[in-house]
């Protein structure tokens, strides 16, 4: 089945660094999507990127989709405390389609020492 | 917004007994997954329904089982529980295919 694997498993930073996470798939993804899940929480949705190559930004985070659409990347410029918990990506398992249940890479741990 | 609503948020059980988690997803929304997330861990796939009925299956044990019913909530069945069905089980909801899940705070069940 599809495999999902994601680097690194945890990453310290000193507030202020940049952090980014790396996602690949062993099958060609119709989407992938990120998450996070802060300590004690539920795994928030925080995008969806769908075309080959695409970038988005939402303020402090890019996140990018590779152009064989197997690999993406969510980088953090600048990180605060509020960046602490653990990021997930996620891609569909419904033999291509662009729905269907997610298979979630073993997430990056995050802590950011003020 | 209205999100996703789970219950119970807590739930210890003994060994043996049986638990009943349940799904209210977000308005409008047609699809509901299970997962399971034990400590540590990424969320595993359970199952799925779509127009109330089952659409998908993953790791599921067969002492589980789930339904969605005509109000669109869901409610999975545990029965026959085990020291590892431990776990955080999260209820996610997407609407017409947009392939974007969004995840209720999840069920922390305890067997002892």
């Amino acid at each position: 089945g599809q495999q999902v694997m994601q680097i690194p498993q945890y990453q310290h930073v000193q507030e202020g660094e940049d952090f980014t996470t790396y996602c690949n798939s062993s099958t060609t993804l119709s989407n992938i999507q990120w998450y996070k899940q802060r300590p004690g929480g539920h795994p928030v949705f925080l995008i969806q990127l769908v075309k080959s190559g695409e970038v988005k930004k939402q303020k402090r985070l890019t996140f990018q989709f590779g152009e064989a659409k197997k690999n993406s990347s969510l980088h953090i410029t600048a990180t605060q405390t509020t960046d602490v918990g653990t990021y997930f990506c996620a891609g569909p398992d419904a033999g291509g389609t662009s729905y269907g249940k997610l298979t979630f890479g073993q997430g990056t741990i995050l802590t950011v020492h003020p | 917004a209205a999100g996703v609503i789970q219950s119970p948020r807590h739930l210890i059980k003994e060994k043996r007994e049986t638990a009943t988690l349940k799904c209210y997803p977000i308005p409008r929304h047609d699809t509901v997954y299970w997962y399971q997330q034990g400590p540590g861990q990424d969320p595993q796939f359970l199952i799925s329904f779509y127009e109330k009925m089952q659409s998908d299956k993953g790791s599921i044990p067969d002492r589980f089982s789930a339904q969605q019913f005509s109000d669109y909530h869901s409610e999975l069945n545990m029965s026959s529980l085990e020291l590892g069905d431990s776990a955080l089980y999260f209820c996610a909801s997407e609407g017409a295919g947009s392939g974007t899940q969004y995840f209720g705070p999840g069920t922390r069940l305890l067997v002892l």
